[in-house]
């Protein structure tokens, strides 16, 4: 069966430092992968989509990247402020329904 | 981007009573929404496929007769929880694609907290 891996439950780094995540998933064979951000008690918030034919993805101070030979999205979050402090999820999708990972919680500390 | 709302945002129930939520796409036409369930430090866990004007299509283990799903409009999805019990109280969560672009990402509403004592 399809599988979703995010390695860390929880990351904490200091304010201005880059904050990578990883997803790791295996039986899947995605067009493309996509990363949310979401708050304590709120809805998911889509941030980027990456396709299986792009390396790498920037939005702001967001990167992502995509390797399906390993299987693995990196996520990375450079410049860190106290207000990235969120929970991270990886997604992909199958058969047009999305699937997540547990996600990772990132705290920046000021 | 593309708004979806859901209501209540929360709602606390007496265990056997049915609870509504209702999801809608303001500013876009969703044919397709999704329903997630999410409890406390897991990930969201879809319940069940919306389809506009069809019978939802629910995932493996998730009982369609206590989880009922209407899709009415293109902007409208609702979803009732029958004869609600403790182990229902969870995080329940709403998306859609907007149909008319070409993205692949869906939008997803605020949330709804069960709580049924």
């Amino acid at each position: 069966s399809q599988k979703i891996e995010q390695n860390s439950e929880a990351l904490n780094i200091q304010e201005g430092k880059t904050a990578t995540l990883t997803c790791n998933y295996t039986n899947y064979s995605p067009a493309y992968l996509q990363w949310y951000r979401q708050d304590p008690g709120r809805g998911p918030v889509f941030l980027l989509l990456i396709r299986e034919n792009e390396k790498e993805k920037r939005k702001e101070r967001l990167k992502v990247t995509f390797d399906t030979t390993l299987k693995q999205s990196l996520f990375h979050i450079t410049a860190s402020q106290p207000a990235d402090s969120a929970t991270y999820l990886c997604a992909l999708e199958l058969d047009y329904k999305l699937s997540f990972g547990a996600g990772t919680t990132v705290t920046v500390r000021a | 981007g593309a708004v979806v709302s859901q209501h209540p945002s929360w709602v606390i129930c007496k265990s056997g009573t049915s609870v509504k939520i209702e999801c809608r796409s303001l500013d876009f036409q969703a044919t397709t929404m999704f329903w997630y369930r999410q409890f406390p430090k897991q990930s969201l866990m879809l319940m069940a496929t919306s389809n506009e004007g069809s019978k939802a299509t629910y995932e493996q283990g998730v009982e369609k007769d206590k989880f009922l799903i209407n899709h009415a409009s293109l902007t409208l999805s609702t979803l009732t929880v029958t004869s609600a019990h403790p182990e229902d109280s969870s995080f329940y969560i709403c998306s859609a694609r907007d149909q008319g672009t070409s993205g692949n990402e869906q939008f997803f509403g605020p949330g709804t907290r069960l709580t049924v004592l």
